[in-house]
């Protein structure tokens, strides 16, 4: 059974840092583009970023773009989301979702995690 | 700002059938590129319903239908269930974004 399991949740001050990690299990983590996807309080879900399998390519949001890096351990079966300069409009649970699809303008989030809240507040 | 459109709320009563609209643009629905839909309910993770525009995966009730029409797609329930109260979101490819995209999300009351 495919798992994923978010954590390191906050809460952080503006400007500050935060790095969440997503734990997987059930299916060969290297194999498969991982993402972030958060969703604000009373708002809707917005894509985040995505890794490929190997970890070679990354794309970004452009509201994160140059203060989020996503990153992942094969080794380990771990995801990963530096978050940097961290603003109050971050403030959101955070899901970590596997990929599916064949090719990148077709992938799709097929199984996700419940999520893990960042509160960013002073 | 979410680049696909949807309606905030539909509703019906138990047994009834919804569709809820997911109007898009040339830069991603209408570009071809496909659409999916999940459904939200309280307090659990996000869940795949369609992929591929109509497709469900397995485990997803028939219930669920989707199609895809120019720049415009749409999800329908049939038989409508008290477990299926929840936010449901479509999602596509923008190639002017060069991400993904989610629909406004449409929340939906079992009467």
């Amino acid at each position: 059974e495919v798992q994923v399991l978010e954590s390191g949740g906050d809460l952080v001050q503006p400007g500050g840092s935060l790095r969440l990690s997503c734990a997987a299990s059930g299916f060969t983590f290297s194999s498969y583009a991982m993402s972030w996807v958060r969703q604000a309080p009373g708002k809707g879900l917005e894509w985040v970023s995505t890794i490929h399998g190997g970890g070679g390519r990354t794309s970004y949001a452009d509201s994160v773009k140059g203060r989020f890096t996503i990153s992942r351990e094969n080794s380990k079966n771990t995801l990963y989301l530096q978050m940097n300069s961290l603003r109050v409009e971050d403030t959101a649970v955070y899901h970590c979702a596997k990929m599916a699809g064949s090719t990148v303008t077709s992938w799709f989030f097929n199984s996700w995690g419940q999520g893990t809240l960042v509160t960013v507040s002073s | 700002q979410s680049v696909l459109t949807q309606p905030p709320s539909v509703s019906g009563a138990p047994g009834q059938r919804v569709t809820i609209s997911c109007t898009g643009s040339s830069s991603n629905i209408g570009a071809d590129y496909n659409v999916y839909w999940y459904q939200h309910l309280p307090g659990t993770a996000p869940k795949l319903l369609i992929y591929d525009n109509s497709n469900r995966p397995s485990g997803v009730p028939d219930r669920f239908s989707g199609s895809k029409s120019g720049t415009s797609a749409s999800l329908a329930i049939t038989g409508l269930q008290a477990e299926d109260e929840g936010d449901y979101y479509c999602q596509s490819y923008d190639s002017s974004l060069s991400g993904y995209v989610f629909g406004t999300g449409t929340k939906v009351t079992v009467l």
